[in-house]
C-alpha cells in the first residue's frame, strides 16, 4: 500500500517569512495530493490540492509543486502570519483505491509575531 | 462546515465497554470514512464505504466495527477489543467521482 512521509515534524517561522513542508510517497500510481490545515481542537480543512497531471499550483499565498519523478511534493506558505499557525497534513491516494487518502504524520507550523 | 456531523463531541467509556460514535452527512455523499488521530500523529485509517451495505477495512480495523444501513449515516462501535482506544476520532465523506473529503468535527474518546 501507499506510505507517505512529511517532513519536518514542527516548523517555527517568523511572520513573513515562507514556510516549506516537504512529503514523499512510495506508490508511483498515486495520482492525487491535498494538503490539509489543521488548527488546534478542529476538523481538517482541504486548502489546496494537486493531480499528477500537474506540477505547480498557486493560491494566494500558498503553493504545492509535485515531483513525480521523485515521488514528492511539497506545501509553500509565502508572508505567514500568525492565522497560519496549525498542523499541516500531506496525503496521497492511488488512483486504484478509490477515493482512499493515505495521510502523512503532519507537520505542526508555529508563526511567531 | 454543517453537512457532516459527529456526536458525541467528548465521550467517556470504561473499560471493557463498547461505544458507538455517530457520523451523519446531508451532502448526498456515497462515500464515507473514519480516522484514528493520536497526539502528535497523523490519521489512520480505520474503515471506509464506498456506498450502502459496503464497507471495507482501512489500516487499523481491530477492534472497531461499522454499519452503512443508509446512505446519510456511517457509526463506528469501538469494542472492548481495542486495546488503546483513547484517541480522536473523526468521520469523512466525499462523492464518489472527486476525491476530496469532508470531516466532521470529530469525538474525543477517552477511557478511563
Amino acid at each position: 500500500g501507499e506510505n507517505v512521509e512529511q517532513h519536518p515534524s514542527t516548523l517555527s517561522v517568523q511572520e513573513g517569512d515562507s514556510a516549506v513542508i516537504k512529503c514523499t510517497y512510495s506508490d508511483s500510481a498515486s495520482n492525487y495530493f491535498p494538503w490539509y490545515k489543521q488548527e488546534l481542537g478542529k476538523r481538517p480543512q482541504l486548502i489546496i490540492d494537486i493531480r499528477s497531471n500537474v506540477g505547480e499550483k498557486k493560491d494566494q499565498r500558498i503553493a504545492v509543486t509535485l515531483n513525480k519523478t521523485a515521488k514528492h511534493f511539497s506545501l509553500h506558505i509565502t508572508e505567514t502570519q500568525p492565522e497560519d499557525s496549525a498542523v499541516y497534513f500531506c496525503a496521497a491516494t492511488p488512483k486504484a483505491a478509490g477515493n482512499k487518502l493515505t495521510f502523512g504524520g503532519g507537520t505542526r507550523v508555529l508563526v511567531k509575531p | 462546515d454543517g453537512g457532516i456531523t459527529q456526536s458525541p463531541k467528548y465521550l467517556f467509556r470504561k473499560e471493557g465497554q463498547n461505544v458507538t460514535l455517530s457520523c451523519e452527512q446531508n451532502l448526498n455523499h456515497d462515500a464515507m470514512y473514519w480516522y484514528r488521530q493520536d497526539p502528535g500523529q497523523g490519521l489512520r485509517l480505520i474503515y471506509y464505504s464506498q456506498i450502502v451495505n459496503d464497507f471495507q477495512k482501512g489500516d487499523i480495523a481491530e477492534g472497531y466495527s461499522v454499519s452503512r444501513e443508509k446512505k446519510e449515516s456511517f457509526p463506528l462501535t469501538v469494542t472492548s477489543a481495542q486495546k488503546n482506544p483513547t484517541a480522536f476520532y473523526l468521520c469523512a465523506s466525499s462523492t464518489r467521482q472527486e476525491n476530496e473529503q469532508f470531516f466532521g468535527p470529530g469525538t474525543r474518546l477517552t477511557v478511563l
